[in-house]
């Protein structure tokens, strides 16, 4: 199993760009999130998913859209990119749809995004 | 909302030292509480958990933590820390269908 990989590893977008960052996972959880890392700040949950076609908000939504078409997949939207979204994305997956606290959470390599 | 606190933002020991990181959180009801480290340039791992049953809590590499519900607590101990436990820790809580994770402490170990 290749666990939750995640791509691109680095991103520079200038302001008002947009991008996709991509999240795939082949163990067949149902819960996947989406973080942000930023320093002194530990992580924070922008988004996640019980199972395709059901997504919610995390703590940090503001600028983000998600999508659960499948079970594999959950990539993380950028609509219009400004400075306070450099950071470093973490993606998550877990077995159950209910996710934390009852699994662990298996994390992904992490994607750094600058801004400019 | 859940909060999650770090008290130590940087810890400097020497190899062999022993090594406590405090944690406390501030939800009341049911909590899962978790350890994850993230050595360099790597991704997080999952030291240790704890979910109900024995307050003491042994994870890998030599790690435990200890739960205290009276204190809100859930520190992280080694008795002798190597320079391979470099490496920054994360203290996570976890709810319904969140983790909230706190800031972190940056562990360096000196040889």
């Amino acid at each position: 199993n290749a666990g939750v990989t995640q791509t691109p590893k680095f991103q520079v977008l200038k302001t008002g760009q947009s991008m996709t960052l991509q999240c795939a996972q082949d163990m067949n959880h149902e819960y996947m999130s989406w973080y942000r890392q930023d320093p002194g700040m530990g992580l924070r949950l922008i988004h996640y998913s019980v199972g395709a076609g059901i997504t919610d908000q995390g703590e940090v939504p503001n600028g983000y859209n998600v999508s659960r078409s499948t079970t594999e997949d959950f990539p993380l939207r950028l609509l219009s990119a400004a400075p306070s979204q450099t950071s470093v994305y973490f993606c998550a997956s877990s077995y159950k749809a209910g996710g934390p606290p009852n699994n662990e959470q298996f994390f992904g390599p992490g994607t750094r995004l600058t801004v400019l | 909302a859940q909060s999650v606190s770090q008290h130590n933002h940087h810890v400097i020991l020497s190899e062999a030292a022993s090594l406590e990181l405090g944690c406390n959180y501030s939800y009341g009801g049911t909590v899962n509480l978790f350890w994850y480290v993230q050595y360099p340039g790597q991704h997080l791992q999952l030291l240790l958990k704890y979910f109900s049953g024995d307050p003491l809590v042994k994870g890998i590499k030599g790690f435990e933590a200890e739960f205290i519900k009276s204190k809100f607590s859930f520190n992280l101990r080694k008795p002798s820390v190597q320079w391979s436990d470099t490496a920054e820790y994360f203290c996570a809580s976890g709810s319904a269908r969140q983790l909230t994770f706190g800031s972190g402490t940056q562990l360096t170990v000196l040889p």
